[in-house]
């Protein structure tokens, strides 16, 4: 099973900031595979970026993904009020299971 | 637009048994795989069980094997999740999802989650 680290556990910035989001992979994520998510209280999770560095359909372009190997990063090139909210990870290397990281806080500085 | 709409939570012993449906719509359901994603309170996301378009494939987390079954209805659109010999450690908010294509356990769309309660 690959098992995802996310740092930082919580990120407190402003709106307008940067924000940069880590996930790290216990082993190498075949093919990029490697999907980030926005959760928000009482909403359904949204996909933002899947294979490493494709945004999903309707994702604003200040969202990015990079990385490749073990290595992969989310970031958000100007924050807006409405991206406070948890971040995950995910990878969909061959078979279940699948995992996703332990997410990320991005609260308001 | 799809929509995906969870429903059978509620409060259960433990030890008993609950089964979730959810509708689906706005998507040619029998060709896309769907998944179950749970989030304990507190806690994050947690990969449950995937099932294939047809039905034939099924695949679960080890700590719901043999205890969970997941199945569809294909005529009928819905997606169902049999929890059986629930416990404490199954409380959670329980989410169906659309794969984005065949091949690729990724999810883009998600229901608004149905809350299950194992407790006395």
């Amino acid at each position: 099973e690959i098992v995802l680290t996310q740092s930082p556990g919580t990120l407190s910035l402003s709106p307008g900031e940067r924000a940069t989001l880590s996930c790290r992979a216990s082993e190498t994520v075949s093919n990029n595979y490697l999907a980030w998510y926005q959760h928000k209280p009482g909403q359904a999770p949204r996909l933002l970026i899947y294979g490493a560095s494709s945004r999903a359909t309707g994702i604003p372009d200040r969202f990015s993904g990079s990385g490749s190997g073990a290595d992969f990063t989310l970031t958000i090139s100007r924050l807006g009020p409405e991206d406070f909210a948890v971040y995950y990870c995910q990878q969909y290397v061959g078979s279940p299971p699948i995992t996703f990281g332990q997410g990320t806080r991005l609260e308001i500085k | 637009e799809v929509h995906l709409v969870e429903s059978g939570g509620g409060l259960v012993q433990p030890g008993g048994s609950l089964r979730l449906s959810c509708a689906a719509s706005g998507f040619t359901f029998s060709t896309y795989a769907m998944t179950w994603v749970r989030q304990a309170p507190g806690k994050g996301l947690e990969w449950v069980s995937a099932i294939s378009g047809d039905g034939v494939y099924t695949y679960y987390a080890d700590s719901v094997k043999g205890r969970f079954i997941t199945s569809r209805d294909n005529s009928e659109i819905t997606l169902y999740l049999q929890m059986n010999s629930l416990r404490a450690e199954d409380t959670a908010v329980y989410y169906c999802a659309k794969n984005l294509r065949n091949g690729m356990a990724t999810y883009d769309y998600w229901g608004q989650g149905t809350l299950v309660t194992v407790s006395s």
